[in-house]
């Protein structure tokens, strides 16, 4: 059972577009991340989302986390190409001690000069 | 410092071996994640170790297994290897666990024939 769903898992746009990823659940999360994974290599964080409608920006890269704490978006502004790679969401259940990290799907993203 | 180092980075095996993979976190990083990747399942978790304990476990079968040293230094398992284990096995160390910063390595390829 997919816990988080990440959409749209692919997106081809021109540099200077914006876009927003989504990232929908139906369970509550202690906390929400977001990682950009580049082909060969390791996830690497961007950002960790706590508080129910915290939005956290990150140079273009504006990150929100829903009232309920059960959804994130992440919208980038004048896309570049190099933004291109896969973005993934992760929530974490329950407490650190004793929860899980739950990824979404990821979201490919491909940014034409 | 030293990032996260995984051994070795790519592996081939046939169906019915057995494999081991290794993950050095960061120095002082007590707690180590691991997780497949594959292009149809995304990132699923497979368990996090923390101070040489299993804290917590995901939802795969008991082929799979870890472990982790007095050093912080952890093993993964694969017993009885099927084709479907094929994927990238990524770990991820953290200073506490799920809810502080994850810096992961670069991955295990392992493919199974």
């Amino acid at each position: 059972t997919q816990l988080l769903e990440q959409s749209p898992q692919f997106l081809s746009i021109q540099e200077g577009e914006n876009l927003t990823v989504y990232c929908n659940s139906s369970s509550v999360f202690s906390s929400l991340q977001w990682y950009r994974q580049e082909p060969g290599e390791g996830p690497v964080l961007l950002v960790t989302v706590v508080t129910g409608g915290e939005v956290k920006k990150l140079k273009r890269l504006t990150f929100q986390f829903g009232d309920a704490r059960k959804d994130s978006s992440l919208h980038i502004t004048a896309a570049q190409p190099g933004d291109t790679g896969l973005y993934l969401c992760a929530g974490v259940i329950g407490s650190s001690n004793t929860g899980k990290l739950i990824f979404g799907q990821g979201t490919t993203l491909q940014v034409k000069p | 410092k030293a990032g996260v180092t995984q051994t070795p980075r790519y592996l081939i095996k046939t169906r019915g071996q057995q494999v081991t993979l290794s993950c050095s976190p960061i120095s002082g990083h007590r707690s180590v994640s691991w997780y497949q990747q594959t292009p149809g399942q995304g990132l699923q978790f497979l368990f996090e170790y923390f101070s040489e304990t299993q804290r917590n476990k995901g939802n795969f079968p008991g082929r799979f297994s870890g472990r982790q040293f007095s050093n912080s230094r952890s093993e993964m398992n694969v017993s009885t290897l099927e084709l479907g284990d094929s994927a990238l096995y990524l770990c991820a160390s953290s200073s506490q666990g799920l809810q502080t910063e994850a810096f992961f390595g670069q991955g295990t390829r392992l493919t199974v024939v």
